[in-house]
């Protein structure tokens, strides 16, 4: 069974940075590409990144290019996001999803994780 | 990039069928393939429902259908049940390397 927890999140003040947490278990991680969704509470989903399953291919929403950093590690199973500068419109559930194959350009994401949430203030 | 239309609720009673529309634009919904859904209870994390406009995962009861038209793409949830009453959320690749969420839908079961 797939199962991706996330982890890292927490209060920070604006302009501080916090590095997100992935683990990925149930699956082969270096076979997938992985993406990183936001969801701030109450409203609707934000994709913000993904990642290919060698790392050749990183992409990034136009919200955050310039202040967030995917990678992962998949010697470790797991993904990672560096938010920079953190703003108060960055505050939401981050949910790491697996693709289907190992390219990020499969654009849906058939397991997610329950998420963790960042609260910027 | 601005988030596709949906309506923002939704409701039928048990065993109906219930229509969600999402709505974008020549640029991602009309120009690719790549409109995925997703069912997500209060609390919990997305579900993948359909993906390639059409295609259900395995698991993904076939009451759960998927379509398109031009700019427009719809799920349609059929026989409704009492677990079904969730958010749904649709998203399209929308080009430069670029995924766009809709606004999402609450589906109440009368």
């Amino acid at each position: 069974e797939v199962q991706l927890v996330e982890s890292g999140g927490g209060l920070v003040q604006p302009g501080m940075s916090l590095r997100l947490s992935c683990a990925a278990s149930g699956f082969t991680f270096e076979d997938y590409a992985m993406h990183w969704v936001r969801q701030a509470p109450g409203k609707g989903l934000e994709w913000v990144s993904g990642i290919s399953w060698n790392s050749g291919s990183i992409v990034y929403a136009d919200s955050v290019k310039g202040r967030v950093i995917i990678s992962r590690d998949n010697a470790k199973n797991s993904l990672y996001l560096q938010i920079n500068s953190l703003r108060a419109d960055d505050m939401a559930f981050y949910y790491c999803a697996k693709s289907p194959n190992g390219y990020s350009s499969s654009w849906y994401f058939d397991s997610w994780g329950q998420g963790t949430l960042v609260t910027v203030s | 990039q601005s988030a596709l239309t949906q309506p923002p609720s939704a409701s039928g009673s048990p065993g109906q069928s219930v229509t969600i529309s999402c709505t974008g634009t020549s640029s991602d919904v009309g120009r690719y393939n790549f409109v995925s859904w997703y069912q997500q209870h209060p609390g919990e994390a997305p579900k993948l429902i359909i993906y390639g406009v059409t295609k259900r995962p395995s698991g993904v009861p076939d009451r759960f259908s998927g379509a398109k038209s031009g700019s427009t793409a719809s799920l349609t949830v059929s026989g409704l049940q009492a677990e079904d009453e969730a958010d749904y959320y649709c998203s399209s690749y929308a080009g430069s390397d670029n995924l766009v969420f809709g606004t999402g839908t609450k589906v109440t079961v009368l």
